[in-house]
């Protein structure tokens, strides 16, 4: 069965500094890959997606992540952290044919990030 | 775009009564999406709708839940009777029907049920 890893519940990073969350999925192949952001009180936002090509994708708000087929990892990444980035993040997998009736996403437990001052 | 649509926004209720939650997905979009988040059990998906038609509600809890989408534009989450334990933040999420379009999340709705 597909399964998302989130192994940190909760980091905190200082501002300024720079940030890695960590995604490993189970899979039989390569599946479609997202990072969702959720602040306070808000639905979840796309950051960004992997679906094939550069293993490297970027996304909004400076972020970018790196699927390694190897590791069956897709970890998110930001050079600088801001205080705004403290929200909790969310990594998610779908299966290759995802779309029209295989709809469905897998959803990591989430990291919750605080950002110090 | 407004983006996917929730009503209401919080709910609270006492337990035993019926709680209907509704959600209008973006327009164009084929797919809708019930998701339930707790500090427990994390996000989970309840049911998932395809051009209207339930495809896999192996998440939704029990009989007491039920899921309709009348047509391309609405949907509603109805739970009856409510207990206190479906307290949750329930979301609605919608996705166009091209392969591998990432899904759109609603604000959600914030249930207590007393």
């Amino acid at each position: 069965a597909q399964s998302v890893t989130q192994p940190d519940i909760h980091i905190t990073v200082s501002e300024g500094a720079s940030l890695e969350l960590r995604c490993n999925y189970s899979y039989g192949a390569t599946p479609y890959l997202f990072w969702y952001v959720q602040s306070p009180g808000q639905g979840l936002q796309l950051l960004l997606k992997y679906f094939s090509g550069d293993t490297l994708v970027q996304g909004i708000k400076g972020f970018e992540a790196e699927f390694k087929r190897s590791q069956s990892s897709f970890n998110l990444r930001k050079p600088s952290v801001h205080w705004s980035d403290a929200a909790e993040y969310f990594c998610a997998v779908a299966p290759m044919n995802y779309g029209g009736s295989q709809g469905n996403l897998i959803f990591g437990k989430g990291t919750k990030l605080s950002v110090k001052p | 775009d407004a983006g996917v649509i929730q009503s209401p926004r919080h709910e609270v209720t006492e337990m035993g009564q019926e709680v209907t939650l509704r959600c209008k997905p973006i327009s164009g979009h084929n797919s809708l999406f019930w998701y339930r988040q707790t500090m427990m059990r994390g996000l989970e998906l309840l049911i998932y709708f395809n051009n209207n038609v339930p495809i896999d509600d192996s998440g939704m809890p029990e009989d007491r839940f039920s899921a309709k989408m009348p047509n391309a534009s609405f949907s509603t989450l109805k739970i009856q009777p409510s207990e206190p334990r479906d307290s949750a933040v329930y979301f609605c999420a919608s996705r166009g029907g091209r392969t591998g379009g990432e899904q759109y999340f609603g604000p959600g709705t914030r249930l207590t049920v007393t």
